[in-house]
């Protein structure tokens, strides 16, 4: 089982639509989340951090499950400038005491026109 | 401008001939990391750093090399040894490499084996 797990998509939705994505991880130790957005052939960008129950951004609302260990991501109103793909990222305590992010495949967004 | 800086952005290189990469920040993060992406897989990471003259092994450090003498700089060695060094680096920092800490990443280097 991968340590972090993603629907790689693509979502084709129209602009205005509201989209989730959903991202599970395997490791409880788990400290911190956050989604990562990648343009095509460009480096990944903060989108948002999630570190207790969520939290909201204009547009963007991430949740977390620690129960259930998955996090989400919704957009609401996409806009063409939207797509993208977006990474889920954990990060995670070592056995040697560091942090290491583990980043998902990523999930692939168009928004059409 | 704060940033991180990355060169070249495109690299090709023969077969056998070792090539380092290059990574500066100016944003005074300790921590500094090296990624590979591959098409259709999620970054892996090569190596890390959290202090000056210090670095560790990430998952894929076999064919890779680091030196970290400076804070700023965490150039990246990919040596002969690599065997499929084609790939999508990024260079990342971060300010104390803990579980709050949020990773920015460079522009990345597209190496390109002939």
């Amino acid at each position: 089982r991968k340590e972090v797990e993603q629907d790689p998509g693509p979502f084709n939705v129209p602009e205005g639509a509201t989209v989730a994505f959903n991202c599970t991880y395997s490791n409880s130790a788990s400290q911190s989340f956050f989604w990562y957005r990648q343009d095509c052939r460009k480096e990944p960008k903060l989108l948002m951090s999630v570190y207790s129950s969520g939290n909201e951004d204009g547009r963007f609302t991430a949740q977390l499950n620690r129960a259930s260990q998955y996090i989400s991501l919704l957009i609401r109103d996409s806009k063409l400038s939207d797509s993208a793909t977006y990474l889920c990222v954990v990060n995670l305590l070592t056995t040697s005491g560091t942090y290491k992010y583990i980043f998902g495949t990523g999930t692939r967004l168009k928004v059409l026109a | 401008d704060g940033g991180i800086t990355q060169s070249p952005k495109y690299l090709f290189r023969k077969e056998g001939q070792n090539v380092t990469l290059s990574c500066e920040q100016n944003l005074n993060h300790d921590a500094m990391y090296w990624y590979r992406q591959d098409p259709g897989q999620g970054l892996r990471l090569i190596y890390y750093s959290q202090i000056v003259n210090d670095f560790q092994k990430g998952d894929i450090a076999e064919g890779y090399s680091v030196s970290r003498e400076k804070k700023e700089s965490f150039p990246l060695t990919v040596t002969s040894a690599q065997k499929n060094p084609t790939a999508f680096y990024l260079c990342a920092s971060s300010p104390r490499g803990v579980a709050t800490d949020t990773q920015y990443f460079g522009p990345g280097t597209r190496l390109t084996v002939l």
